[in-house]
């Protein structure tokens, strides 16, 4: 099936410092790969729409300077959180859609848990 | 914006105990998907489900799709404690590309 992997999947910075999280889809190719976010015990909450080759669909509410989102290749978008700050703490997960004819799955990496000091 | 609900947010049931999750969504839905996420684990894709009033089984789990294409639920017949987790519908509205999760049902299971 399909395999989504995500590097790292635990980070503990300092204030201000910038964390890169890079999300990878092992076994197949993902146009469109899908960044989320989830505080404990809450629901994922759509952070944005990663596009292979285009700039990124930020949701309402989303800096786009804050959270940069890259996606150079059919396997790879890296979400960078800049100067990151404690508020920006929480479990961070990409999901990418397989190319199934029939379903629009998307498949979840494993999450990378962020805590900034 | 396209807003999803599910009921209840919580239950503890006893092993062998049936269990249902109801998920209502603001708008029409083009498709409706399943997933379940262990504690301390990343979401997992259960099933799809898109057609008006369809139904699927997996095994002891039970989806359907409601008639109006605005509501679902998830029926776990004769829980396990290997069901234990946070189960999430996720929505598609019809048009959009954006797929909306519920607020979730974490479902624990005694022994």
């Amino acid at each position: 099936g399909a395999v989504v992997s995500q590097h790292p999947s635990w980070v503990i910075c300092k204030s201000g410092t910038s964390v890169k999280i890079e999300c990878r889809s092992l076994d197949f190719q993902a146009t469109t790969m899908f960044w989320y976010r989830q505080f404990p015990k809450q629901s994922l909450m759509l952070m944005a729409t990663s596009n292979e080759g285009s700039k990124a669909t930020y949701e309402q509410g989303v800096e786009k300077d804050k959270f940069l989102i890259n996606h150079a290749s059919l396997t790879l978008s890296t979400l960078t959180v800049t100067s990151a700050h404690p508020e920006d703490s929480s479990f961070y997960i990409c999901s990418a859609r397989a190319p199934e004819a029939h379903q629009e799955t998307q498949y979840f990496g494993p999450g990378t848990r962020l805590l900034v000091l | 914006g396209q807003q999803v609900m599910q009921i209840p947010q919580y239950q503890h049931v006893q092993e062998g105990e049936d269990f249902t999750t109801y998920c209502n969504s603001s708008t029409t839905l083009s498709n409706i998907q399943w997933y379940k996420q262990r504690p301390g684990g990343h979401p997992v894709f259960l099933i799809q489900l898109v057609k008006s009033g369809e139904v699927k089984k997996q095994k002891r789990l039970t989806f359907q799709f409601g008639e109006a294409k605005k509501n679902s639920s998830l029926h776990i017949t004769a829980t396990q404690t290997t069901d234990v987790g946070t189960y999430f519908c996720a929505g598609r509205g019809t048009g959009f590309q954006k797929l909306v999760f519920g607020t979730g049902t974490r479902l624990l299971v005694s022994p």
